[in-house]
């Protein structure tokens, strides 16, 4: 079975200064997807960048990039210029086949900006 | 936008009553789930559909079971709602397997907080 890992349940970073939030997985399969996904205090969870496990790319999407590393199974996300509205819980996750089947979670991380 | 939304946003209910959380999206998914999100836990997977009327057990299954009727509706029902099912409940649609480089995720919706006295 597939398992994602997120190792620091809590973190906090200075406005305007940039972050790198860590997850691992565990996976036997070559092709998968891996994402991060944001909740704010108001809870609607929301995907913040997505990863393609063929594409030997990283993602990005405005301030946020990741840091793929397949061989290690590692997929760390970076938040450059990190605002106030970045403050949430940040949530690994995995899916083995399309992107959009099951979707396996990290136990999530706290971040806290801090002005 | 995808809107998929969640019946209640906050719900208290007595040990031993049957609970219904219904879960609504406008996008025609054909996928939709229920997980349950617990702190230092994680996101859990209750259960998911592929489609109407089909139905798939997920990680922890217990103590609850699913509806799917129509497609853009799937509930999940607590038959005798019990203290230890106190928890976040997120719903959420996708569509089915994706064509590669179309980004495309599940869609959350804003969750129902249970209380179970």
């Amino acid at each position: 079975a597939q398992t994602v890992t997120q190792s620091q349940p809590e973190m906090s970073v200075q406005e305007a200064e940039t972050v790198t939030l860590s997850c691992t997985y565990d996976t036997s399969e070559s092709d998968y997807y891996l994402f991060w996904y944001k909740q704010p205090p108001s809870r609607q969870m929301i995907l913040v960048i997505r990863q393609e496990a063929y594409k030997q790319q990283n993602a990005t999407e405005n301030r946020f990039s990741v840091n793929f590393q397949k061989a290690a199974k590692s997929f760390s996300l970076k938040i450059s210029d990190s605002q106030l509205g970045d403050a949430a819980m940040y949530f690994c996750a995995y899916s083995g086949q399309g992107g959009s089947e099951k979707l396996v979670f990290g136990k999530g991380m706290k971040l806290t900006v801090n002005p | 936008d995808v809107k998929v939304t969640q019946s209640s946003r906050y719900l208290v209910k007595r040990t031993g009553e049957k609970v219904f959380l219904e879960c609504v999206q406008d996008m025609d998914h054909e996928n939709m789930f229920w997980y349950r999100q617990d702190p230092g836990l994680g996101l859990r997977l209750i259960y998911f559909s592929y489609d109407v009327k089909m139905k798939e057990k997920g990680d922890i299954p217990e103590g609850y079971s699913v509806s799917r009727e129509k497609k853009e509706r799937f509930s999940l029902i607590l038959e005798s709602a019990s203290t230890n099912q106190t928890s976040m409940y997120l719903c959420a649609s996708s569509l089915p397997y994706p064509l590669r480089d179309v980004e495309e995720t599940q869609y959350f919706g804003p969750g129902t907080r249970l209380l179970v006295l």
